[in-house]
Formats: C-alpha cells, sequence, structure tokens
C-alpha cells in the first residue's frame, strides 16, 4: 500500500465551514498528489507537490489550497466549503520503478458537504 | 495534450466468459499507460503498465493488456471472468513529464454474473 494513511476517512461538514484533509506517507516520496473522484469523471488532480514548499495547479485547483511543511504530509484544504467538494479525495505518491514513475494511491476520503 | 477514452461505461459478463474492456489514448509523444481496478469502496489498485518494453503487458489476477500504437488502444482483457473481478477500471495515461501527472479516463464499470 505504499505506506499512505490519509485522514480522516469520512467527514461531514457544512456548506461555508473550512475543511482540512491529511495525506501521510512513511517512504520518503517526494511527489505527492491530491485528486478527487467524481461519478463519470474519473479521478482528476487538484493539486501536487514536487517537494516540501514546492506545489503546484492541477487541473480542478479552484477552491482548494495545499501545504506541505515536512515530506510525509501532505495538507488539502477547503477553506470555505461548498456542496459541489461533496466527493471522495485520494491522495498518491509517485515511486520511480525502473525507467518508469508509478503512482499509487491512499485509501481515500469521503467529504459530503451540506 | 494527452487524453483517454474509455469506451464502454459498463461491462457485463458471466462467470467464466472473457472480459473485454475498451481504452484509446492521446498522446503526442511514447506514453506510459495503466490500468487500475477499484472495488467497492476501497482505493485504487494498480493492475498493469506499459512502458514501452513489451506491447503485450500481463497484470495481477491474470488480466493483461496489449499496446497497439496504431490503433491507440490499451484494451485491458482476461481469459475467464471471476466474481471478484467486479469492480471500476481506470485506463490512465501518464504525461510524461517532470511531474508524471496523470489522466484519466472516466471508467468501465464491470459486473460479473453466476
Amino acid at each position: 500500500d505504499a505506506g499512505i494513511t490519509q485522514s480522516p476517512r469520512h467527514k461531514v461538514t457544512e456548506t461555508g465551514t473550512p475543511v482540512t484533509l491529511r495525506c501521510h506517507q512513511t517512504e520518503n516520496h517526494r511527489y505527492m498528489y491530491w485528486y478527487r473522484q467524481d461519478p463519470g469523471h474519473g479521478l482528476r488532480l487538484i493539486h501536487y507537490s514536487y517537494g516540501v514548499k514546492d506545489t503546484d495547479k492541477g487541473e480542478v485547483s479552484d477552491g482548494y489550497s495545499v501545504s506541505r511543511s515536512k515530506t510525509e504530509d501532505f495538507l488539502l484544504t477547503l477553506e470555505s466549503a461548498t456542496s459541489s467538494q461533496t466527493s471522495v479525495y485520494f491522495c498518491a505518491i509517485s515511486a520511480r520503478q525502473g525507467d518508469t514513475d508509478t503512482q499509487y494511491f491512499g485509501p481515500g476520503t469521503r467529504l459530503t458537504v451540506l | 495534450a494527452q487524453s483517454v477514452t474509455q469506451l464502454d461505461s459498463h461491462v457485463s459478463v458471466s462467470e467464466g466468459t472473457p472480459v473485454l474492456l475498451r481504452c484509446n489514448y492521446s498522446s503526442s509523444y511514447s506514453p506510459s499507460l495503466f490500468w487500475y481496478v477499484q472495488h467497492p469502496n476501497k482505493g485504487l489498485q494498480l493492475l498493469l503498465k506499459y512502458t514501452s518494453a513489451a506491447t503485450l503487458v500481463k497484470g495481477i489476477n491474470g488480466f493483461e493488456a496489449e499496446f497497439k500504437k496504431s490503433e491507440t488502444s490499451f484494451h485491458l482483457t482476461k481469459p475467464s471472468a471471476h466474481m471478484s473481478d467486479a469492480a471500476e477500471y481506470f485506463c490512465v495515461v501518464s504525461d510524461r513529464g517532470g511531474y508524471n501527472k496523470l489522466i484519466f479516463g472516466a471508467g468501465t464499470r464491470l459486473a460479473v454474473h453466476p
């Protein structure tokens, strides 16, 4: 499972409240990613990180921010949650295997915004 | 830009019959391609990956996929379906850029009937 944990695993919150999701890895991988999964869309990249304090936007970054103050933790924050952010959120790391980079995923966080 | 199209949103087979999940990709250069599987309420598991070493790729649980450059396809097959294969399957292309960003297909839900 590439040593990835996500917390919380489930969360219900109200519109307008801030929410922070945590991704923790134990294997010192440089690259980390946040995705959201919605029916009919597969997974879509929100933000990614290529090192401590180095982050960039993905395909669906509006309404989200991230922080990475240490290698093992990558935080995703919804500053003011909206119902459209109800989704399942997955964190991933990228591991080099031979000549290929392969991503491995955490167990996911199911977020419901009422 | 890279993109992935999974040609069937749902596939239904009987146990013991062959499985074919179709995927076409678009890429401006030689891509890295992946198939991931997601069982109900679970995270994503890597099934197999293509990295240009061999066009026929074998994965876990008896699955394999063939890379056909002329057809820009990477279809997933299995000779004999098992009930435990019921899941959602994602075809994924990597942009092979420095940050290994992934582009997901919308997914194919496989149902296996007794």
